[in-house]
């Protein structure tokens, strides 16, 4: 079975500094996908970013990117030039065949 | 482009009672998955629906079921409830071709609260 692990329950930055968000998964499986989530306190679940695993080359999207290490099983998420409206409960997921695997979560707060 | 939709929004339900929560997939979508979000937890995957038939289940017992019509819209249905269902209910809507092929996208939730 798949499992995903967030070591940190809880971040806190100030705006406009740069945070980064870790993540470690386990599976067997070779083809795989990798996604960052955000659900803010309106608990909407919204798509951060998206790596597939065959691709080395990390994926990103504005001022959000990823570390994908294949092997190591790891997959960060770093977070530039910090927003008051990136805090949120930030979620890591693995999907193999059909269903999402989440993480326990990790709560950011940005301060002003 | 409409989003994945969810009604409805809130609910109260008394134990033993029976609820159905209902989602829009979003335009284009045609695989739709339902999770439950416990206080303080990640989601976690009850089924997934493919051309109206389950393709996929998680580890919940049978008074949780579902369903998919041809308009790829979709519903949770939850019999005989338990306080422990009270949870946040998400549907995810994916599509099975393209760019973001198998990327779920999630709908806003059903909180649903049994007494």
């Amino acid at each position: 079975a798949q499992t995903v692990t967030q070591s940190q329950p809880e971040m806190s930055v100030q705006e406009a500094e740069t945070v980064t968000l870790s993540c470690t998964y386990d599976t067997s499986e070779s083809n795989y996908y990798l996604f960052w989530y955000k659900q803010p306190p309106s608990r909407q679940m919204i798509l951060v970013i998206r790596q597939e695993a065959y691709k080395q080359q990390n994926a990103t999207e504005n001022r959000f990117s990823v570390n994908f290490q294949k092997a190591a099983k790891s997959f960060s998420l770093k977070i530039s030039d910090s927003q008051l409206g990136d805090t949120a409960m930030y979620f890591c997921a693995f999907q193999g065949a059909q269903k999402l695997v989440f993480g326990q979560g990790t709560r950011l707060t940005i301060n002003p | 482009e409409t989003g994945v939709t969810q009604s409805p929004t809130h609910l109260i339900k008394t134990r033993g009672q029976q609820v159905t929560l209902r989602c829009s997939s979003q335009s284009g979508h045609n695989t739709v998955s339902w999770y439950q979000q416990a206080l303080g937890q990640g989601p976690q995957f009850i089924f997934q629906y493919y051309r109206e038939e389950e393709n996929g289940r998680g580890n919940f017992p049978p008074r949780f079921s579902g369903l998919q019509f041809p308009n790829y819209s979709s519903e949770l249905n939850v019999n005989a409830l338990e306080l422990d269902d009270s949870a946040l209910y998400l549907c995810a809507s994916s599509p099975v071709a393209g760019e973001v092929q198998g990327t779920q996208y999630f709908g806003p939730g059903t909180r649903l609260t049994v007494l």
